[in-house]
């Protein structure tokens, strides 16, 4: 049936504060996971990805962490900007294998000023 | 280096109608991906072409929906007779060979079926 009055979750922050998007993930047996970041009106574009024989990865101002044993995958933005305002999407899949890649309904990150 | 093209970049069509969409992907990819995503949902995996090949196309309708990556020229997703539920936004990627799994997204192509 239709998902009628779905909204996609919301975090707000202020500018220069830290955030933290989480993600629940479904397959165990996935073994590649991807942020997504994608602006109004532009299609996703690539932030950072971690393979499952890591359990932290650190990229320019993000940091993914990924806990394995209650499949819960987070993105922590540090000093988070005006320009980080976006819907962040998380995908799961199997490395090699992108196109299967599965994807979650995404956040809605707004940086207040 | 450009990125991977999609136009048009808003597409009307009334229902009936044939709805064309082009995809270019970066200069040098070989692999082609097409998605679909319905306002405030992610992305659904349609299909994914090599230059001349569908390699899996687990993700598309069984009817009305048809995608080509021709040797020459873009790719093209093509849905005949829309309906109103087709109305959404489709999302072009492109990557390199097998072994990197970063996709590049085009700014997509947003159909609306009157």
């Amino acid at each position: 049936g239709e998902n009628v009055g779905l909204h996609l979750p919301t975090l707000s922050v202020q500018e220069g504060d830290n955030s933290i998007i989480n993600c629940a993930y479904s397959n165990s047996a996935s073994d590649y996971f991807i942020w997504y970041k994608q602006e109004s009106g532009k299609g996703p574009q690539f932030i950072i990805d971690i393979r499952s024989n890591m359990d932290k990865r650190q990229g320019q101002r993000v940091t993914v962490l990924l806990n394995k044993t209650v499949k819960h995958l987070s993105l922590q933005i540090a000093a988070t900007q005006p320009g980080d305002s976006a819907v962040y999407f998380c995908a799961e899949g199997n490395a090699g294998n992108n196109r299967k890649l599965i994807w979650g309904l995404g956040t809605s990150l707004a940086v207040n000023p | 280096n450009a990125g991977v093209m999609q136009n048009p970049r808003h597409l009307v069509r009334r229902r009936g109608q044939e709805a064309r969409l082009r995809c270019s992907p970066v200069k040098g990819h070989s692999h082609v991906y097409w998605y679909r995503q319905l306002p405030e949902e992610g992305l659904k995996f349609m299909v994914y072409l090599q230059k001349e090949n569908i390699i899996d196309e687990s993700g598309m309708p069984k009817e009305r929906f048809s995608a080509e990556f021709p040797k020459e020229g873009p790719s093209i997703l093509r849905i005949q007779q829309v309906v109103r539920g087709d109305s959404a936004a489709y999302f072009c990627a492109s990557s390199p060979p097998l072994g990197h799994e970063k996709l590049f997204f085009g700014s997509g192509t947003q159909l609306s079926v009157l």
